[in-house]
């Protein structure tokens, strides 16, 4: 059964720097990773789908690498800004079947 | 455009009684999925939906849920005689197709609380 992790549960940065999220899973057999974000009392919002064969994807301040030998997907967010502040979460779909194995999440604060 | 649609947005029921929540997808979206989260609590699957069929329901929980999807569109979950464990956000996502580049767009879900 696959396991995805999300390290740390949570943290705050302040306005201006770099956030680094990290994700890790435990069977490297998978078709695609995507990273969402989830505001209070909100569904999730697609960020970044990386399919298997790709290492990273980008979208604006984003980017989000994958290295599947390791089971590892790093999240990156340039530049913070107080709209950043939400909870982020990794999911691995994997072969046989359709569905998204989820994290648990980062939840992030940035400080003004 | 519309988003995903999902009703209603809360739903508080006493104990033993029946639930119908209800997912409108984005129009064209073949596959549909259910998933539940509760507090503190990773996304949890339900049940996945390929056009009106449903080649994957292991994730339901018990004989009391059950879901239908008509028209390859609507989807109602149905939970009968409620018990105080399933409160949690029932969340219902859609993609374009089945295939692994397609991402899920998901819903506002629909706050469940047993009381």
């Amino acid at each position: 059964k696959q396991e995805v992790t999300q390290i740390p549960a949570a943290l705050s940065v302040p306005e201006g720097e770099n956030l680094v999220l990290n994700c890790s899973f435990t069977d490297s057999a998978i078709y695609n990773l995507q990273w969402f974000r989830q505001d209070p009392g909100k569904g999730l919002t697609s960020l970044l789908l990386i399919q298997s064969s790709q290492r990273e994807q980008t979208s604006g301040r984003l980017n989000a690498s994958l290295d599947k030998s390791s089971g590892r997907s790093t999240l990156y967010i340039a530049a913070s800004q107080p709209g950043d502040s939400a909870t982020y979460l990794c999911a691995v779909m994997g072969p046989g079947n359709n569905r998204l194995a989820f994290g648990k999440g980062n939840q992030v604060v940035v400080i003004p | 455009g519309a988003g995903v649609s999902q009703s209603p947005s809360n739903k508080v029921t006493e104990k033993g009684k029946d639930v119908e929540l209800r997912c409108d997808p984005i129009s064209g979206h073949t596959a549909l999925y259910w998933y539940r989260q509760s507090l503190g609590q990773g996304l949890e699957f339900l049940i996945y939906f390929q056009g009106n069929s449903a080649p994957d329901k292991s994730g339901l929980p018990s004989d009391r849920f059950s879901a239908e999807r008509t028209g390859g569109s609507v989807s109602t979950l149905t939970i009968q005689r409620t018990q105080q464990e399933d409160s949690a956000v029932y969340l219902c996502a859609s993609s374009l197709t089945r295939q692994y580049n397609s991402p899920l767009h998901f819903g506002n879900g629909t706050r469940l609380t047993v009381t």
